[in-house]
């Protein structure tokens, strides 16, 4: 069975770098047939799609969101990763990653349970 | 991009049906049969109850459905449960992005 874990800081200070990284365990994350997503959900409020990560490298971002993101893969940890820059209070929220199939279709189908992240100082 | 548009509450009695919509544009919703349906319970991850607009993944009740009319999207659930009570997203692909609806509180009266 299929299963990926956040990981990462709590809390974060304004102005600084959130990271995360995701690691899946039950699959790899080489397979021609997903890509490998993020996705927030402030406390209260509705799910925001960050970007999406192929085993290659190649990503997808929220174009809001774009200039502060950057999504990596570590195919030999089989893990991937996310980066926040500049965060401010907006960014505190559940992150989620998640496996999005992909190919003839298009869905997440396996979620992480969620990492809350804190943006204070 | 703006994120796809779903009534913010909906309500019903157990045994009854209810149809939860999702509107976007042709650059999304109307333009590729990509979208997906996500139940999520309190404090739980979303959990995809359909995908491809009508096709239900293993283990999820016949009770779910979904459609698409235009550019706009449903799901359906007949014969509510009380645990069926629950948020409930759609999401889009939408080119080089991926579009999640504002979401719907279902309650279960």
């Amino acid at each position: 069975q299929l299963q990926l874990q956040e990981s990462g800081p709590g809390l974060v200070k304004p102005s600084e770098t959130l990271s995360l990284t995701c690691t899946v365990s039950g699959g790899s994350i080489s397979s021609s047939s997903y890509y490998w997503g993020w996705i927030r959900q402030p406390p209260g409020k509705v799910l925001e799609w960050i970007g999406n990560i192929y085993y290659s490298g190649r990503t997808y971002y929220n174009p809001s969101l774009k200039s502060r993101v950057t999504i990596s893969v570590d195919t030999s940890k089989n893990q991937f990763s996310l980066k926040l820059s500049s965060v401010t209070a907006a960014d505190t929220a559940v992150y989620y990653c998640a496996r999005l199939t992909v190919g003839t279709t298009y869905y997440f189908d396996y979620w992480g349970q969620g990492t809350l992240v804190t943006v204070s100082s | 991009q703006s994120a796809l548009t779903q009534p913010r509450s909906v309500s019903g009695s157990p045994g009854q049906s209810v149809t939860i919509s999702c509107t976007g544009t042709s650059s999304d919703v109307g333009g590729y049969n990509y979208v997906s349906w996500y139940q999520q319970h309190p404090g739980k991850a979303p959990k995809l109850i359909i995908y491809d607009v009508s096709k239900r993944p293993s283990g999820v009740p016949d009770r779910f459905s979904g459609s698409k009319s235009g550019n706009t999207a449903s799901l359906t659930i007949s014969g509510l449960q009380a645990e069926d009570d629950a948020d409930y997203y759609c999401c889009s692909y939408a080119g080089s992005y991926t579009l999640f609806g504002g979401g719907t509180k279902l309650t279960v009266l």
